[in-house]
C-alpha cells in the first residue's frame, strides 16, 4: 500500500548545486504533480503531467525541469540551486487530469538550499 | 481566474468544542471546492469535497462542509474536536469542465488548527 513514494525526505545544498527529486506511484494513475509549500503560501504547482510523455508549466516552473519517466516515475530536477527554492515539496497524482479528481499525495522533500 | 480565502491562519479550540474552518471563494461559475488535511510530517490527503448535488457533504473523521453559493463560502465544521485533529487544513477550489485537471486547483494558505487540552 505504497501509494505516491518521494525520496529524499531530507537534503541540504549549497547554492548552485543541482539535485533530482524523485516520485513514483503505484496506483496506475495518470496524472502527477510536483508542488511546493511555503509558509503562509498554500501549495503552489511547480509542473504537471497529465499523462505518460506530456508535460507542462505550472504557476513555478522557473529553474525547475521534469521528467515524466514511465507512467509510475515523475521526477524534479533543479540544474542550479538558489535559496529561493528552499521549501517542501510534494508530489501528487490524479486517475485522471479532471477538475474534480482526488489527488493523492506523498510525504513530502523538505528542501534547503544554504 | 478563482480564488479562495481562507479566514485565520490559526484557529485554537479546546478538545470537544465545535470545529469551524472558514473559506470564501471567488469563481465566475459553480466551483468544485475542497478540504484537505495535513498532518504533521505528512502529505496532504482529502478529507471532502463538493462537486454537484447535495450541498452539505460529509467527510471522514466526523468532518462535514455546505456550499452556500449566496456566501460564496464552504466551511468546514466538526461538533467536537479531537486531540488527533490537530493539523493544517486546506480549502481548494477548482473550476468544472475547464478541460484541466489538479493543475487548475488553487489552494487557500492553509489553516492551522490548534486542540487545547
Amino acid at each position: 500500500n505504497a501509494g505516491v513514494t518521494q525520496t529524499p525526505k531530507f537534503q541540504v545544498l549549497k547554492t548552485g548545486q543541482s539535485m533530482t527529486l524523485q516520485c513514483a506511484q503505484d496506483m496506475n494513475h495518470n496524472s502527477m504533480y510536483w508542488y511546493r509549500q511555503d509558509p503562509g503560501m498554500g501549495l503552489r504547482l511547480i509542473y504537471y503531467s497529465a499523462s505518460e510523455g506530456t508535460t507542462d508549466k505550472g504557476e513555478v516552473p522557473n529553474g525547475y525541469n521534469v521528467s515524466r519517466l514511465n507512467k509510475r516515475e515523475f521526477s524534479l530536477r533543479l540544474e542550479s540551486a538558489a535559496p529561493s527554492q528552499t521549501s517542501v515539496y510534494f508530489c501528487a497524482s490524479s486517475s485522471y487530469r479532471s477538475t474534480n479528481e482526488k489527488l493523492f499525495f506523498g510525504s513530502g522533500t523538505q528542501l534547503s538550499v544554504l | 481566474a478563482q480564488s479562495v480565502t481562507q479566514l485565520g491562519s490559526h484557529v485554537s479550540v479546546s478538545e470537544g468544542a465545535l470545529v469551524l474552518l472558514r473559506c470564501n471563494y471567488s469563481s465566475s461559475v459553480p466551483p468544485y471546492l475542497f478540504w484537505y488535511v495535513q498532518y504533521p510530517n505528512q502529505g496532504l490527503q482529502l478529507l471532502l469535497k463538493y462537486t454537484t448535488g447535495a450541498t452539505l457533504v460529509k467527510g471522514i473523521n466526523g468532518f462535514e462542509a455546505e456550499f452556500k453559493k449566496s456566501e460564496t463560502s464552504f466551511h468546514l465544521t466538526k461538533p467536537s474536536a479531537h486531540m488527533s485533529d490537530a493539523a493544517e487544513y486546506f480549502c481548494a477550489v477548482s473550476v468544472p469542465y475547464s478541460g484541466g485537471g489538479a493543475d487548475g486547483l488553487t489552494f487557500g494558505k492553509g489553516t492551522h488548527l490548534i486542540i487545547q487540552p
